[in-house]
């Protein structure tokens, strides 16, 4: 069983469209990453959230750390075919320093 | 500087040889990782080096899997008597971190996929 929930596992939109992936568990996190990957290269880093309630946005990104710090959600406003891509949300819990557990992702695929 | 780089970026070997992986971090970064992925799954973490010593190692790191960092610096991975499970995508990553909460960057490298026959 993994300890962060990624839903949906599959998702594929047109050009344009809006869409929204979560991250969930049951455990608290001291901090929470999401990662962009494409086929045969590592994930790459897209942001870092720490505070409850948190949100970030990055360009047609915005990310958000629910309050109690277990869940976040990755939002893509007006989607590109660029952003195709298998996302990764990944924490550290207070317990585990040093121990970034990923889900198992949500692969993004926008057709023009 | 080139970010992290892992050797070799492909791996075919018959069931039962040793495979070795060398990961080279981004230079001033002091903390190591490795993590393994299957096709579908997200990446599983194996072990972690702040500098040369190694501070945590994952259950599925078997007796099988080595890993060392002597200097450091570069680090290798090593799996004996390889079985076909073993096969999936092998990540490094590095970061510079120093203190706890786990908010440092990760950058990763492009892995070595190893396939077991």
């Amino acid at each position: 069983t993994q300890l962060l929930e990624q839903s949906p596992q599959f998702l594929s939109i047109q050009e344009g469209e809006n869409l929204t992936v979560y991250c969930n568990s049951s455990s608290v996190f001291s901090s929470l990453q999401w990662y962009r990957q494409e086929p045969g290269e590592g994930p790459v880093l897209l942001v870092t959230v720490v505070t409850g309630g948190e949100v970030k946005k990055l360009k047609r990104l915005t990310f958000q750390f629910g309050d109690a710090r277990k869940d976040s959600s990755l939002h893509i406003t007006a989607a590109q075919p660029g952003d195709t891509g298998l996302y990764l949300c990944a924490g550290m819990t207070t317990d585990s320093w040093g121990k970034l557990q990923f889900g198992a992702g949500t692969q993004v695929v926008v057709t023009p | 500087d080139t970010g992290v780089s892992q050797d070799p970026r492909h791996k075919i070997t018959k069931r039962g040889q040793n495979v070795t992986f060398r990961c080279d971090p981004i230079s001033e970064h002091n903390r190591l990782y490795w993590y393994r992925q299957t096709l579908g799954q997200g990446p599983e973490f194996l072990t972690y080096f702040q500098n040369e010593a190694q501070l945590e190692k994952s259950r599925l790191l078997s007796d099988r899997f080595s890993a060392e960092r002597p200097k450091g610096s570069f680090s290798t991975l090593e799996i004996q008597r390889t079985e076909q499970g073993d096969s999936a995508m092998y990540l490094c990553a590095s970061s510079f971190g120093s203190g706890g909460g786990g908010r440092e960057k990760l950058f990763f490298g492009s892995g070595t996929q190893l396939s077991v026959l």
